[in-house]
């Protein structure tokens, strides 16, 4: 399948806790993108990991790519409610995925003050 | 910072219609999509677009469907004869040269099927 699986769907959770969200899939990916979309907007890039094992920090969120490259992590710190929204998964299907983004489900974030 | 821009917002269109929805992608960008994303529901691909024609198209995109790139800046997805099915954001991406290049969304079009 090349399915991409994000857990948890829903997440809802107070400000200050910390959280991860994970992205699974049993497809290799070239690369992978973590995308955050806002009601009525379109995804916004958060961030890219291209090699395995790569982790990447944009000031409270990290960003892990799996070393087999089939799965990806997203953990928050001291979560804020700035930070509420829909985040995505979506990367480049290494065989036979051609030029397309293949996106996960999706974990809707809540942080509540 | 350059952004990929649609237009209109929100499309309303009677079945049976045909819509043309507008993208003006990242003046650098080379390479050109088209998203939906059925509400409730996760961004599904459509179709791909480099040097002037169709690199991949998903079953999606049947012959309802086309897109064209009519000058050097405008990106158009056409839905010849619109069933309510087609309701959705549709999002429009571009990307820069180079295989581990992210694509860039814009913020979508809302497209009514009544």
């Amino acid at each position: 399948t090349q399915l991409l699986e994000q857990s948890p769907q829903f997440l809802s959770i107070q400000e200050g806790e910390n959280l991860t969200v994970y992205c699974n899939s049993s497809s290799v990916f070239s690369s992978l993108q973590w995308y955050r979309q806002e009601p009525g907007e379109g995804p916004v890039l958060l961030v890219t990991v291209v090699t395995g094992g790569e982790v990447k920090k944009l000031k409270r969120l990290t960003f892990q790519f799996g070393d087999a490259r089939k799965d990806s992590s997203l953990h928050i710190t001291a979560a804020q409610p700035g930070d509420t929204g829909l985040y995505l998964c979506a990367g480049f299907i290494l065989t036979g995925g051609g030029n397309k983004l293949t996106f996960g489900t999706g974990t809707q974030l809540k942080v509540e003050l | 910072e350059p952004e990929v821009t649609q237009t209109p917002s929100h499309q309303v269109t009677q079945m049976g219609q045909e819509v043309i929805l507008r993208c003006v992608p990242i003046s650098n960008h080379l390479y050109f999509y088209w998203y939906r994303q059925i509400l409730g529901q996760k961004v599904e691909f459509l179709v791909s677009f480099y040097n002037n024609e169709i690199s991949e198209k998903s079953e999606i995109f049947d012959d309802q469907f086309s897109v064209e790139r009519p000058d050097g800046s405008n990106f158009t997805l056409k839905i010849r004869s619109t069933k309510l099915e087609d309701s959705a954001m549709y999002f429009c991406a571009s990307r820069a040269p180079g295989s581990s290049q992210p694509q860039h969304f814009g913020d979508g079009t809302r497209l009514s099927i009544l």
